[in-house]
């Protein structure tokens, strides 16, 4: 397997553009997860997904974040308008069901999308 | 409400020292998880180790072992006879049991730095 892919690996734009990340998970894991990290907050849990449902999106910063899993090998993260802040490493990650597999908790990260917004 | 402390920040030692990296955390929950990633600078975050509250046994992975102490709510990890592919953000982690999702709350990441 591939393992948790992830695009594009950076991005720059321009305060108030529009930004989309993609991520396709491992085939056959059932939950996916968004996180975000920060020098000031380390690494935060936006969203996660489970059968492509949004479980809790607590963690989604503000309404110009939102989050998609249109089918199991698909999520897209985008940021409309985006702003400075928005800056950081946008990390996605995947697991199998644990109530399905045993040791299933482990968590499988992508590479990251390093987004800079100017 | 979940916590995970890492208090060091940084460190650095030379190749072959041996080094541990604290991490200390606070639950509720009585059955939990705990992991362990390393962040290498090409900023991939690679599983180390899990381990359940029920187990309190050490492990150890070559040059690599881990002491969870339940009494004290740490789970420090050690590295013997550090060599300089360690370099790396290591981040302690834990998870609720329950449930079939694990959503992991991180510490903030010890730096580890191996010179020669």
């Amino acid at each position: 397997d591939a393992g948790v892919i992830q695009s594009p690996r950076h991005e720059v734009t321009e305060m108030g553009q529009e930004v989309t990340l993609r991520c396709k998970p491992i085939s056959g894991h059932d939950y996916l997860f968004w996180y975000r990290q920060t020098m000031m907050r380390g690494l935060e849990l936006l969203i996660y997904f489970n059968n492509n449902v949004p479980i809790d999106d607590s963690g989604m910063p503000e309404d110009r974040f939102s989050a998609k899993m249109p089918n199991a090998s698909f999520s897209t993260l985008k940021i409309q308008p985006s702003e400075p802040r928005d800056s950081a490493v946008y990390f996605c990650a995947s697991s199998p069901d644990r109530g399905r597999v045993a040791g299933a908790n482990v968590l499988t990260f992508g590479a990251g999308s390093r987004l800079t917004v100017l | 409400a979940q916590k995970v402390t890492q208090a060091q920040t940084e460190i650095s030692v030379v190749e072959k020292e041996d080094v541990t990296l604290d991490c200390v955390y606070e639950t509720r929950d009585t059955t939990y998880y705990l992991f362990w990633y390393k962040q290498p600078p090409s900023g991939e975050l690679v599983f180390l180790i899990r381990r359940n509250s029920f187990d309190e046994q050490n492990e150890i992975s070559g040059r690599y072992s881990w002491n969870f102490q339940k009494s004290t709510s740490s789970f420090n990890f050690t590295i013997t006879a550090s060599q300089v592919v360690d370099s790396a953000v290591y981040f302690c982690a834990l998870s609720e049991a329950e449930g079939a999702a694990s959503k992991l709350t991180f510490g903030t990441g010890t730096r580890l730095q191996v010179t020669l």
